[in-house]
C-alpha cells in the first residue's frame, strides 16, 4: 500500500520565520511528488519534483526531492501571515497519474 | 476559464437518501477524479477516469458510483447515503501527460444525518 507521511502535523510560527515542511514516502511506481498549498478551499499547486537534488524556486518558496532517501521538504523563508495554510504533499504513481495524499501540515504564521 | 466546478456547494442528507454531486472542467483535460476529505485523514481517492467513456476505482470506492458520459463533465453518485460518507468531496482534473498538474475544485460539504 502506497504510503505518504508529513511531518510536523502543525505548526505555529512567528512572520519572518523559516519553517521547513517534511514528507516522506513509499510508493510502488512512483512518478513524482507534488506540493500543495490548501487555505479554505481547492488546494492550489505549488511545486511538481521528479528529480533528485534539483531545488524548485518560487519566490520565498523551495522544495527539494531525495529520490535514494525517498523524501522531500518544503522551505518557506520570512514567512507572512498570508503562508497561513494546510500544506500538503502528494506523490504521482502508475500510468493514470493517480496522487497519494499525506495527511497535511497546518501552518499558522502570527504576528 | 471557469477551471473545475462543482455542485452543489452545501448539501444535507439523511441515511438512505442519494444524490448525485457534479464535476465540470472547461479545458478539455482527459483526466478527471474525485476524492474525499476527512480531518486527519488528507486526501483519499474514490474513483477517476482517464478519458470520456472511462471509469476506474480509487482507494476508498465503497458505496460511491461514477459516470463520465461527456468529456467535461464527471458524475459522483451516493446510492444509499451513511453518516460514514459525510465528508468534504473534491473534484480535480489534469491534462494528458506526465508532467501536468492535477486542477481542484472547490469541493462540496456533504453532511450526512
Amino acid at each position: 500500500e502506497d504510503k505518504v507521511v508529513q511531518s510536523p502535523l502543525s505548526l505555529v510560527v512567528h512572520e519572518g520565520d523559516t519553517v521547513t515542511l517534511n514528507c516522506s514516502y513509499e510508493v510502488t511506481n512512483f512518478r513524482s511528488l507534488l506540493w500543495y498549498k490548501q487555505e479554505k478551499k481547492a488546494p492550489t499547486f505549488l511545486f511538481m519534483l521528479t528529480s533528485s537534488g534539483i531545488e524548485k524556486k518560487s519566490g520565498r518558496l523551495s522544495s527539494i526531492l531525495d529520490k535514494k532517501e525517498l523524501f522531500s521538504i518544503l522551505n518557506i523563508t520570512a514567512t507572512q501571515t498570508g503562508d497561513s495554510a494546510v500544506y500538503l504533499c502528494a506523490v504521482r504513481t502508475g500510468t493514470a497519474s493517480k496522487l497519494t495524499f499525506g495527511t497535511g501540515t497546518r501552518l499558522q504564521v502570527t504576528l | 476559464n471557469a477551471g473545475v466546478t462543482q455542485t452543489p456547494k452545501f448539501r444535507v442528507l439523511k441515511t438512505g437518501q442519494s444524490m448525485t454531486l457534479l464535476c465540470a472542467q472547461d479545458m478539455n483535460h482527459e483526466y478527471m477524479y474525485w476524492y474525499r476529505q476527512d480531518p486527519g485523514m488528507g486526501l483519499r481517492l474514490i474513483h477517476y477516469s482517464v478519458g470520456e467513456g472511462t471509469t476506474a476505482k480509487g482507494e476508498v470506492p465503497d458505496g460511491y458510483n461514477v459516470s463520465r458520459l461527456k468529456k467535461q463533465n464527471f458524475l459522483l453518485g451516493l446510492e444509499s447515503a451513511a453518516p460514514s460518507q459525510t465528508s468534504v468531496y473534491f473534484c480535480a482534473s489534469k491534462e494528458d501527460g506526465h508532467y501536468n498538474e492535477q486542477f481542484f475544485g472547490p469541493g462540496t460539504r456533504l453532511t450526512v444525518l
